[in-house]
């Protein structure tokens, strides 16, 4: 039974390059979160999505950044034009669809550091 | 994004120690408190949901309880041992998002 997969581990761009991040949530899970850790900072929110449907992005920056989580597939969060300030950890997260109301526990993923050179 | 406060930052004690930790989260607009425990090298994992005020929960020598009205939550650790050395982060779930604090800082030396 897979957890939460996210790949790459580890990703390295360019200011300006384009960055995706993919999220494969638990079988049966419906819902996923996205978070950045900074140095010496916690999980930030970003952005909370069903499948096909963006529920909250209000901790997402409004330029640059996008997320989605298609009916079928991972969930991608795409960051354009990246510069060094995005250099940080994302973390993804699912729930079941039950789990709407906060009841159920979030599983993580490993997380991707992003660096950004 | 709803503010969730966490003390201590980080806490240094003796094996066989007992300890707790406090999360403020605001009293309003409540879902469900998560508390996660996050190891070094790791992904965080969960320790409790709560949903209702006076919630208690337990697993093994770790406990928390749930003061809704007043907004805060408290986690304990009875006699700990190295291996709880980790974060503590605890998450206040609103409409939409699950906002966490920064975490506690738990070192257990023997």
């Amino acid at each position: 039974n897979a957890g939460v997969m996210q790949n790459p581990r580890h990703l390295v761009r360019r200011r300006g390059q384009e960055a995706r991040l993919r999220c494969s949530p638990m079988k049966g899970h419906s819902h996923v979160y996205w978070y950045r850790q900074l140095p010496e900072e916690g999980l930030k929110f970003m952005v909370y999505l069903q499948k096909e449907n963006i529920i909250d992005e209000s901790g997402m920056p409004k330029e640059r950044f996008s997320a989605e989580f298609p009916k079928e597939g991972p969930s991608i969060l795409r960051i354009q034009q990246v510069v060094r300030g995005d250099s940080a950890a994302y973390f993804c997260a699912s729930s079941p669809s039950r789990g709407a109301g906060g009841e159920s526990p979030l599983h993580f993923g490993n997380g991707t550091r992003l660096t950004v050179t | 994004i709803l503010n969730v406060e966490q003390s201590p930052q980080s806490l240094h004690v003796q094996e066989g120690d007992s300890t707790n930790f406090t999360c403020s989260f605001p009293s309003s607009n409540f879902y469900a408190l998560h508390w996660y425990r996050w190891e070094t090298a790791k992904s965080p994992e969960a320790l409790f949901v709560m949903t209702l005020n006076g919630d208690e929960k337990k697993k093994g020598r770790i406990s928390a309880t749930l003061n809704t009205k007043e907004g805060y939550s408290y986690l304990y650790i009875k006699g700990s041992q190295p291996e709880d050395s980790a974060t503590y982060l605890c998450a206040f779930k609103a409409p939409g998002a699950l906002n966490f604090g920064k975490g506690t800082s738990l070192l257990v030396t023997p």
